[in-house]
C-alpha cells in the first residue's frame, strides 16, 4: 500500500515552458486536492476534485489546470511556467465527506522556474 | 472567509518539557474542524490531531492534546514530554466545506519548534 504518490520529486522549468505533476493514490478515495507550500508559508489549495471527471477551484487556481480521468489519479498541469509557480506541490486524498477524516499527503514536488 | 493564525514563528525548548503551540481561528460556520500537522525536515505532511468543533471533549492522541477554548477560537496544540525528534514545523488549518462535501483546509503560516537537548 503505497499511499500518495508524486511524479516527479523535482523539476526545473523554464519561463513559458509546459509541464504535468501526477499524483496517485491507491487507497480508493473520492476526494483529492493539489496544494502548493512557499517558503516559510502553510499550504494553499490550487484545485481540488470529488471524483472522476469533477473538479473545483481552490484558493489559487490561476495558472493551474487539472484533470481527473481515473480515480486513483490527478493531474496538475501548467501551461505556461511562471518563476512566480517556483514552489513545492503537495497532493492529498481523503475517503470522504467525514467531516473528521484526515487528508492524507504525498511527499510532494519542488518545482523551480527559471 | 475563514482563517487561522499562529502567532508564534518560531519556539524554543528544552527536551523533556511540555510545549504549547498557539492557533487562533475565525469562522462564522457554527460547524468546523481543526486538524494539527507536523512537517519535518524531510518535508512531508503528518496529520497529529483533529478537533470538531461540537466535540464535547478535548482531543486527544498519545503526547499530543488539543486545548480547544471554543470562546476564544483558539486550537492550541500541546506537546508532552518533548523529544529531539518533535522539532519540526508545526501547522494547524481549518476544515472549509467545499463542493459535495469536500473539505478544503486553510491552513496557518505555521511554527518552527525546536528541541534542544
Amino acid at each position: 500500500n503505497a499511499g500518495v504518490t508524486q511524479t516527479p520529486k523535482f523539476r526545473v522549468l523554464k519561463t513559458g515552458q509546459s509541464m504535468t505533476l501526477l499524483c496517485a493514490q491507491d487507497m480508493n478515495h473520492e476526494y483529492m486536492y493539489w496544494y502548493r507550500q512557499d517558503p516559510g508559508m502553510g499550504l494553499r489549495l490550487i484545485h481540488y476534485s470529488v471524483g472522476e471527471g469533477t473538479t473545483a477551484k481552490g484558493e489559487v487556481p490561476d495558472g493551474y489546470n487539472v484533470s481527473r480521468l481515473k480515480k486513483q489519479n490527478f493531474l496538475l498541469g501548467l501551461e505556461s511556467a511562471a518563476p512566480s509557480q517556483t514552489s513545492v506541490y503537495f497532493c492529498a486524498s481523503t475517503i470522504g465527506q467525514g467531516y473528521r477524516y484526515e487528508q492524507y499527503f504525498g511527499p510532494g514536488t519542488r518545482l523551480t522556474v527559471t | 472567509a475563514q482563517k487561522i493564525t499562529q502567532t508564534q514563528p518560531g519556539m524554543f525548548v528544552q527536551e523533556k518539557e511540555a510545549v504549547t503551540l498557539d492557533c487562533t481561528y475565525d469562522t462564522s460556520d457554527p460547524s468546523y474542524g481543526l486538524f494539527w500537522y507536523k512537517q519535518p525536515s524531510s518535508g512531508e505532511m503528518i496529520f497529529l490531531i483533529y478537533q470538531g468543533s461540537y466535540d464535547q471533549q478535548n482531543a486527544t492522541e498519545g503526547r499530543y492534546s488539543l486545548n480547544f477554548q471554543k470562546a476564544r477560537k483558539s486550537a492550541n496544540l500541546v506537546i508532552s514530554a518533548s523529544q529531539l525528534g518533535d522539532s519540526a514545523m508545526y501547522f494547524c488549518a481549518m476544515r472549509e466545506n467545499g463542493l459535495q462535501g469536500a473539505q478544503k483546509l486553510v491552513f496557518g503560516q505555521g511554527t518552527r519548534l525546536t528541541i534542544n537537548p
